[in-house]
C-alpha cells in the first residue's frame, strides 16, 4: 500500500538557518503530494502541494519539488524563524480521498 | 469563508455517555472527512463523505457513527466509547478530488476528546 517516510526529529535549528526535511514515498500510481504544518494545540494547515512530477509547491518561504525519479518531496526553507517551530507532515493522496501521512517531524527553532 | 469550524473544542465524556462532534464549512466543498489523531502520531482517516453520501469507512468501530445532514455539516456521534478512543478528532473538507486533480484539504482545529 501507499506509504510516506519522513526524517525523524526533532530537528533543532538556530534562527535564520537553512531547513531541509526529507520525505520519500511509495505509491502504485501518480499521487498528489502535500506538506502540512501543525502548531501546538491546533489542526493541520496546508503548507504546499504538488500534483505532478517536477511541480514545485511554494508558500511562506517554504518549497518542495515533486521528484518522481527519486520518489521524494523534500521540504526546504532558506531562513527559518522561531515562529516556524511546529510539526511538519508530508502526505500523499492517490485516489483524491484518502490522505496518507508520514510520521511527522518536529521542528524547533531557537532564537 | 475559508474555514472549517469544529465544536466543541474540548470534550470529556464517560464511557456510558452519548455525545456528538460537529463540523461546519461554507466553502462549497462537497467532500468531508473525519480523522483521528493520537498524541505524537499522524492523523488517520476514519470516514469520507462525498456529495453527502458515505463513501469510505476505514473499518471504524460502530461506537462511532458519522452523519452528513447537508453539504455544509458533518457530525460524528459517539456512544459507549473506551478510554483508548481519547484523541484529537479532526474534520476536513475539500472539493471532490480525482486522481491527478487534487485541490487539497482544509482542516479544522479539531475536538480534543477525553474518555473517562
Amino acid at each position: 500500500g501507499d506509504s510516506v517516510t519522513q526524517m525523524e526529529g526533532p530537528v533543532t535549528l538556530s534562527e535564520e538557518a537553512f531547513l531541509t526535511i526529507n520525505c520519500t514515498y511509495t505509491a502504485t500510481g501518480y499521487p498528489s503530494l502535500f506538506w502540512y504544518v501543525q502548531y501546538p494545540g491546533e489542526g493541520l494547515q496546508l503548507l504546499l502541494k504538488a500534483t505532478k512530477a517536477d511541480d514545485k509547491g511554494s508558500n511562506k518561504g517554504f518549497e518542495a519539488t515533486y521528484r518522481k525519479e527519486t520518489t521524494s518531496f523534500h521540504l526546504e526553507k532558506g531562513s527559518v524563524q522561531v515562529s516556524d517551530s511546529a510539526v511538519y507532515f508530508c502526505a500523499l493522496s492517490e485516489d483524491g480521498n484518502k490522505l496518507v501521512f508520514g510520521a511527522g517531524t518536529i521542528l524547533r527553532v531557537k532564537s | 469563508d475559508t474555514e472549517v469550524t469544529q465544536t466543541p473544542k474540548h470534550l470529556v465524556m464517560g464511557m456510558t455517555n452519548k455525545k456528538s462532534l460537529k463540523c461546519e464549512q461554507h466553502m462549497g466543498h462537497r467532500a468531508m472527512y473525519w480523522y483521528k489523531q493520537k498524541a505524537k502520531k499522524p492523523p488517520e482517516l476514519m470516514f469520507v463523505y462525498s456529495y453527502e453520501k458515505l463513501s469510505i469507512n476505514e473499518s471504524v468501530p460502530s461506537r462511532f457513527s458519522p452523519e452528513c445532514p447537508n453539504s455544509s455539516l458533518l457530525n460524528l456521534h459517539l456512544h459507549a466509547l473506551q478510554p483508548e478512543d481519547s484523541a484529537l478528532y479532526l474534520c476536513a473538507s475539500s472539493p471532490v478530488n480525482h486522481p491527478g486533480s487534487n485541490y487539497g484539504y482544509t482542516f479544522g482545529s479539531g475536538t480534543r476528546l477525553t474518555v473517562v
